[in-house]
This record gives C-alpha cells, structure tokens and sequence, in this order.
C-alpha cells in the first residue's frame, strides 16, 4: 500500500517566478492539507482540501494556492516567488472522517534564489 | 490563538537511558494531541495520538498521557536506542474542527551508542 507521494523531490526557482508541486494521497483517503517547513522549525499549516475545495486555509498569502483533482490528488501553486518561500513542503492526507489524523509524504524542498 | 510550546533541545542521550520530552499547549476545550517523529531527510510520521483528557497514547515503546489540568502531553520512552535519533514534534488538532495541526518548533534527539 503505497503511502503519500510528492513530486518533486527538489526544485531550485529564482524570485518571481511560479512553481507547482504536486501530491498523491494514500490509497483510500479523500483529504489533502499543505503545509510549509522552514529549516529548523515546526510545519506551519497552509490549506487543507476535501471534495474538490478548499475547506480552511491558514495565514498564508493569496500567492499560495492549490487545487485539488476527481481521484484526490492535489497540487499546490505559488506565484512571484520569495527568496522567504525556501522550505520544505509537505502533504498530509486524511482517511474520511478522520481530518485530524494526517499522513504525511517526504515533502519537496524548494530553493528560491 | 492556539500554541504548542516544546522543550528547547537539543537533547543528547546515551542508548538505554529514559527520555522525557515535555510539550504543553494552549487551547480552548479539548483539542486531540499528537506527536510525530521526522527522521532525517524524511517526511513526518504519526508516532501516537490522544484525543480526550486521561488518554495514554503509545507505540514503538513510546508513551504519552493528555493532561487536561496541567495542559501538558510529555512524550516518554523507557530505554532509548540509537535508531530513535530524530526529530520530535508535538501537535493539535482543535477541538470541533479537527482538520488543522498546529505544530510545536520540535525538538532534536540524539542518542549515542
């Protein structure tokens, strides 16, 4: 049973430009949340996604963006990169009704130069 | 809003000797609590949870019990060995929306053979 996977692994960007990076939830599970790990510090969440929509969102900028697809998988976008957006992103997914437990990929390290 | 405060490391430790990371929070009613465990180079992973006051969350020799009074959940193991050398963070999920983790900075475990 494969578990969350992420693409990229790494990315390398210079300041504004955009990027997508890209996740596939476990097998069974229909909710997706975002998060961002600056170095040295806790995952600071950015959006969560259930049935096609953004369901809540934390305190991140109208750049950071997502969607998500019909077989749960999803995607985050952010536009006019910072050098502050370096970090690692993550993605957790959900098993229904379970929004509270989340499983979580390797992530995708972005560099912005 | 609502916070996990965690001990500062980093913590060193010698193989077999007792561990004890404290992680309190703050929130209203009663969140579900959790800790995750991030290896090195990996995403993170569920190591235990508890949802309601007095519960005792265990795995891998791990413990932790929800304190409501003390608004704590310390993170405990027995006899530590050299392949627990990880990244530990506590979290919460609020109560009646169990749908965003918010994390604590995360303490960093080593333990010497």
């Amino acid at each position: 049973d494969a578990g969350v996977t992420q693409s990229p692994t790494h990315l390398i960007k210079t300041r504004g430009q955009q990027v997508t990076l890209r996740c596939s939830p476990k097998s069974g599970h229909d909710t997706v949340s975002w998060y961002q790990q600056a170095l040295g510090q806790g995952p600071q969440f950015i959006f969560q996604y259930y049935e096609e929509e953004e369901r809540q969102r934390g305190n991140f900028p109208d750049r950071f963006s997502g969607h998500q697809f019909p077989n749960y998988s999803s995607e985050l976008n952010v536009n006019a990169l910072l050098l502050g957006d370096s970090a690692l992103y993550l993605c957790a997914s959900s098993p229904p009704g379970q929004e509270g437990t989340q499983y979580f990929g390797p992530g995708t390290r972005l560099l912005v130069l | 809003g609502d916070s996990v405060t965690q001990m500062e490391g980093p913590v060193t430790l010698s193989e077999e000797a007792f561990l004890t990371i404290n992680c309190t929070y703050t929130a209203t009613g009663y969140p579900s609590l959790f800790w995750y465990v991030q290896y090195p180079g990996e995403g993170l992973q569920l190591l235990l949870k508890a949802t309601k006051a007095d519960d005792k969350g265990s795995n891998k020799g791990f413990e932790a019990t929800y304190r409501k009074e003390t608004t704590s959940f310390h993170l405990e193991k027995g006899s530590v060995q050299v392949s627990d050398s990880a990244v530990y963070f506590c979290a919460l999920t609020p109560s009646g929306s169990a749908r965003q983790l918010t994390f604590g900075s995360g303490t960093q475990l080593t333990v010497l053979p």
